[in-house]
C-alpha cells in the first residue's frame, strides 16, 4: 500500500520568509512518481511537480525548490521568498510507476499555507 | 493550452437524487479519472477508465457510482441516489499513454441537502 504523509496541517509566514513543506511518503515498489500541486482558494488543483524516482537531483524553479531524498522517503518542497499569492493548500502525492498500475495518485492530507503581509 | 473542461462548476442537489457530472478531457488522452475531495480533506481516487472499461476503482466507488464516455468526447460520473456525504469536490483528470502527467480539471462542487 501506498501512503503520504505531510504532518504539517498549517504553516503560517510573513511575506519574503522561505518556507519548507515536509512530505514522507511509503511505498514497496522501486519505481514510483512523487507530485506536488498547489490548491488555491479558487479549489482548482495546479501542478507544480513530477519526479521519477529515478532522479534523485534536486530542481529549482524560480523561487520553488524540491529535495528529494530516497534514503529518508522524502520530497520536501521550498518557497523562497515567499509571497501573498503562495498562500493555498499544497498537497504531495505519489504514483506507482509500473505497467498496468493505472498511475492513480495518493495524496497527502495537505498543507494549508498562509503568507502574511 | 489544452484543458480538461468540468461542468457544472456547482451543483445542488436533493438527498436521493441521480446527478451525473461532467467532464470532457483532453482529446488525445487515453486514460481519465475522477477523484473526490470532501471539504477540507485530502483528494481521494474514485476510478480509473480506458478503453472504455474501468480500470479500477477504490472503495469509496460502490453501486452508487457509475462511469461512462458515451459519446468519445465526454466522461460522466454519475451518483444514482445522493447522500450528504457526497458533497465534495470532484475532479476529472486525463492523461496520455505515454505522459503520465495529469492534467486536472477544476472541479465539481457538489452540495448534497
Amino acid at each position: 500500500a501506498q501512503k503520504v504523509t505531510q504532518a504539517q496541517t498549517e504553516i503560517s509566514v510573513v511575506e519574503k520568509e522561505d518556507v519548507t513543506l515536509d512530505c514522507v511518503y511509503e511505498t514497496r515498489d522501486t519505481t514510483y512518481y512523487l507530485f506536488w500541486y498547489k490548491q488555491p482558494p479558487s479549489g482548482e488543483l495546479v501542478f507544480l511537480i513530477r519526479r521519477n524516482s529515478f532522479d534523485e537531483q534536486n530542481e529549482i524553479s524560480g523561487r520553488y525548490s524540491w529535495n528529494f531524498q530516497k534514503s529518508t522517503s522524502s520530497f520536501n518542497f521550498t518557497i523562497t521568498a515567499s509571497q501573498v499569492v503562495d498562500s493555498a493548500v499544497y498537497f504531495c502525492a505519489l504514483s506507482r510507476n509500473s505497467g498496468g498500475s493505472n498511475y492513480k495518485l495518493t495524496f497527502g492530507k495537505g498543507t494549508l499555507l498562509t503568507v502574511n503581509p | 493550452e489544452p484543458e480538461v473542461t468540468q461542468t457544472p462548476s456547482h451543483q445542488v442537489t436533493q438527498m436521493g437524487q441521480e446527478v451525473i457530472l461532467r467532464c470532457v478531457p483532453i482529446s488525445n488522452h487515453l486514460y481519465f479519472y475522477w477523484y473526490r475531495q470532501i471539504l477540507g480533506q485530502k483528494v481521494e481516487f474514485l476510478v480509473s477508465f480506458y478503453n472504455n472499461e474501468i480500470s479500477e476503482k477504490s472503495e469509496i466507488f460502490d453501486d452508487q457510482f457509475s462511469v461512462e464516455r458515451p459519446d468519445g468526447s465526454n466522461f460522466t460520473l454519475k451518483i444514482r441516489s445522493t447522500k450528504l456525504e457526497d458533497s465534495a469536490m470532484y475532479f476529472c483528470a486525463s492523461r496520455t499513454s505515454f505522459d503520465y502527467g495529469y492534467t486536472f480539471g477544476s472541479g465539481t462542487r457538489l452540495t448534497v441537502v
